[in-house]
């Protein structure tokens, strides 16, 4: 079975800096998607990044970017120019390729990011 | 924009009272999810449904049913609520297809049982 391990329960970061957040997953297959979900105090999960683990090229969206190893399986996010708006759990997810009936998204436990003014 | 809605944010219930969560999906969304969250142990799988009146357990089942009668809407179901189901409880829907099709939540429902 597939697993998700965010190794830091806890993280922060000054505004304005740079921030990594940690992700290992395990799985046997190959072809699968991973994600960062943002989950702000009102509770909303809120889709950070994707990335496709066929594809080499770290995925980057705007001030968040992914440093994807398949090899190592790891899938870290990283966070420029912090924001005060940026303070919330993320969550990373793993998702196999089964096509339309499956594709359930397997989460980690989870970080919890401050930022402090 | 995609909005998944459920219909309660708040609720506080009794034990061993019927409990029902409702969700709306207005983008014709193949599949739904019900996740429940907890503090330390992230989001785990409930039930999900790939289609109209199909079904399928996902990590946690036990203690839940679920129904989808109609393609926008999932009804979680808790036949009778006991305290270790205070929780907070998510709704998610995507579209059919890849697996990379965004899974889209709801607000989320606190439920709690005393």
């Amino acid at each position: 079975a597939q697993t998700v391990t965010q190794s830091q329960p806890e993280m922060s970061v000054q505004e304005a800096e740079t921030v990594t957040l940690s992700c290992t997953y395990d799985t046997s297959e190959s072809d699968y998607y991973l994600f960062w979900y943002k989950q702000p105090p009102s509770r909303q999960m809120i889709l950070v990044i994707r990335q496709e683990a066929y594809k080499q090229q770290n995925a980057t969206e705007n001030r968040f970017s992914v440093n994807f190893q398949k090899a190592a399986k790891s899938f870290s996010l990283k966070i420029s120019d912090s924001q005060l708006g940026d303070a919330a759990m993320y969550f990373c997810a793993y998702r196999g390729n089964y096509g339309g009936s499956q594709g359930n998204l397997i989460f980690g436990k989870g970080t919890k990011l401050s930022v402090k003014p | 924009d995609v909005k998944v809605t459920q219909s309660s944010r708040y609720l506080v219930k009794r034990t061993g009272e019927k409990v029902f969560l409702e969700c709306v999906q207005d983008m014709d969304h193949e599949n739904m999810f019900w996740y429940r969250q907890d503090p330390g142990l992230g989001l785990r799988l409930i039930y999900f449904s790939y289609d109209v009146k199909m079904k399928e357990k996902g990590d946690i089942p036990e203690g839940y049913s679920v129904s989808r009668e109609k393609k926008e809407r999932f009804s979680l179901i808790l036949e009778s609520a006991s305290t270790n189901q205070t929780s907070m409880y998510l709704c998610a829907s995507s579209d059919g297809g890849t697996s990379g099709n965004t899974i889209y939540f709801g607000e989320g429902s606190w439920l709690t049982v005393v």
